[in-house]
């Protein structure tokens, strides 16, 4: 089956450092690939998405680009604020279905 | 417009009793989920449904989770002879068809 995983946090960062969340995924043929972002307190929120290899999905200063050669769908920010503090989901929907499988998620701390 | 909304927000029940959470979908949306919140073990679908009023026993084996589509925008989800195993964090996601999923805030249940 299809299964997501993405590295274990938390992960603590000062303000404007760069962050990095890694995130490999499992699947047959060609899956659509997502990242979801839940503020405290808060439902989990869209941040990116990305439908086919080599596309590259961007929003609020985040990116993360399709891997298919590593199956990987890293998430990069150049720039981290205090408001980026947040836990983030990696996940995926297969080219056959319609429901999501997630990573673990990855809880993102940033200190002023 | 309105988002994905659930409720109760937060559920506290006793081993053994039943309980059902409530979710309102986005008006239009087709297809709802129901899934279940594990920080550090992701999050996995509990049940979908794509059809008005239909009942859909799929996702957990044990087969104590159910959903009930009274109407085209809600649906419940009944979990029967709740367990501790059974705390977490329920999720309500819906959307149109080919578009990505709109989240609800989750229902934080407690099983004492």
């Amino acid at each position: 089956g299809n299964s997501v995983t993405q590295m274990e946090g938390p992960v603590t960062l000062s303000e404007e450092a760069f962050l990095t969340i890694n995130c490999t995924y499992t699947a047959t043929g060609y899956p659509s690939l997502f990242w979801y972002v839940q503020y405290p307190g808060e439902g989990l929120q869209l941040l990116l998405k990305a439908t086919k290899a080599d596309d590259k999905g961007s929003n609020k200063g985040f990116e993360a680009t399709y891997r298919k050669e590593t199956t990987s769908f890293h998430l990069e920010k150049g720039s981290v604020q205090v408001s980026d503090s947040a836990v983030y989901f990696c996940a995926l929907i297969g080219a056959a279905g319609n429901k999501l499988t997630f990573g673990g998620g990855t809880r993102v701390l940033v200190k002023p | 417009g309105a988002g994905v909304s659930q409720s109760p927000r937060y559920k506290v029940a006793k081993r053994g009793r039943d309980v059902a959470l409530r979710c309102d979908s986005i008006s239009g949306h087709v297809t709802l989920y129901w899934y279940r919140q594990t920080l550090g073990q992701g999050s996995e679908v509990l049940t979908y449904s794509q059809s008005d009023a239909q009942r859909d026993k799929s996702g957990r084996p044990s087969g104590r989770f159910s959903a009930e589509r009274p109407e085209r925008s809600v649906s419940t989800l009944k979990i029967q002879r709740t367990e501790q195993g059974d705390s977490a964090v329920y999720l309500c996601a819906s959307s149109a068809t080919g578009q990505p999923q709109h989240f609800g805030d989750g229902t934080r249940l407690s099983i004492l």
